[in-house]
């Protein structure tokens, strides 16, 4: 079952603008992760953000976390060709040990 | 490092036939995950070994498909016997449980049933 899900599905934008794709979950959290999967590659570890934070970045990405919302967002700045790709995100309830919960993704196209 | 490892890349297999996928996880890492990923049901988490002891296989689709962790540096996926159905993109992940740095893929096997 899905725990996370992603929203919106597919998003489109012209690079050098922002990329905001959006993640709701069902259940209380140990942490939140997103991924990035390039066509045809497996999945990269993006950035981790605990239940006691409320925003992180990492060069141009910005996450959030609303734990009241139970609701994540991930922000691509300055958004590249390069960052074509589908974004996933995964939370780690808990009660869970180390198994993650994958949602559905976000199909992110960067035009030239 | 060279990551987590997974073999074959690529399989074309005939319906009926066994099919056996490999996966060498990063070492010092102490869970493996095994994934299935297709358009129409995204990922899915077929089965989570932690020091190679499987904890929950609930995502196993039938008895079609096992799963063994002989050692820590090992794991495959067997599927026996297959069906077109079967046809995805099969991944193994490794991660050192509440790591900040989550899961490592592995590049996936593309399974075709035909």
């Amino acid at each position: 079952s899905q725990q996370g899900e992603e929203d919106p599905q597919a998003l489109s934008i012209q690079e050098g603008e922002n990329a905001t794709m959006n993640c709701s979950y069902k259940t209380s959290i140990n942490n939140l992760q997103w991924y990035r999967q390039n066509s045809g590659r497996g999945l990269v570890h993006l950035i981790l953000i605990r239940s006691n934070e409320r925003e992180k970045h990492s060069g141009r990405l910005r996450v959030t976390l609303d734990t009241s919302k139970k609701s994540s967002s991930l922000l691509i700045t300055a958004s590249r060709a390069a960052d074509t790709a589908s974004y996933f995100c995964a939370t780690l309830g808990n009660n869970a040990g180390n198994m993650l919960t994958f949602g559905g993704g976000t199909r992110l196209m960067v035009k030239p | 490092d060279a990551g987590v490892i997974q073999s074959p890349r690529h399989e074309v297999t005939e319906m009926g036939q066994e099919v056996t996928l490999r996966c060498k996880p990063i070492s010092g890492h102490n869970s493996l995950f095994w994934y299935r990923q297709t358009m129409m049901r995204g990922l899915e988490l077929l089965i989570y070994f932690n020091n190679n002891v499987p904890i929950d296989d609930s995502g196993m689709p039938e008895d079609r498909f096992s799963a063994k962790m002989p050692n820590a540096s090992f794991s495959t996926l067997k599927i026996q016997p297959s069906e077109p159905r079967d046809s995805a993109v099969y991944f193994c992940a490794s991660s050192v449980p509440l790591s900040n740095y989550g899961y490592t893929f592995g590049s996936g096997t593309r399974l075709t049933v035909v």
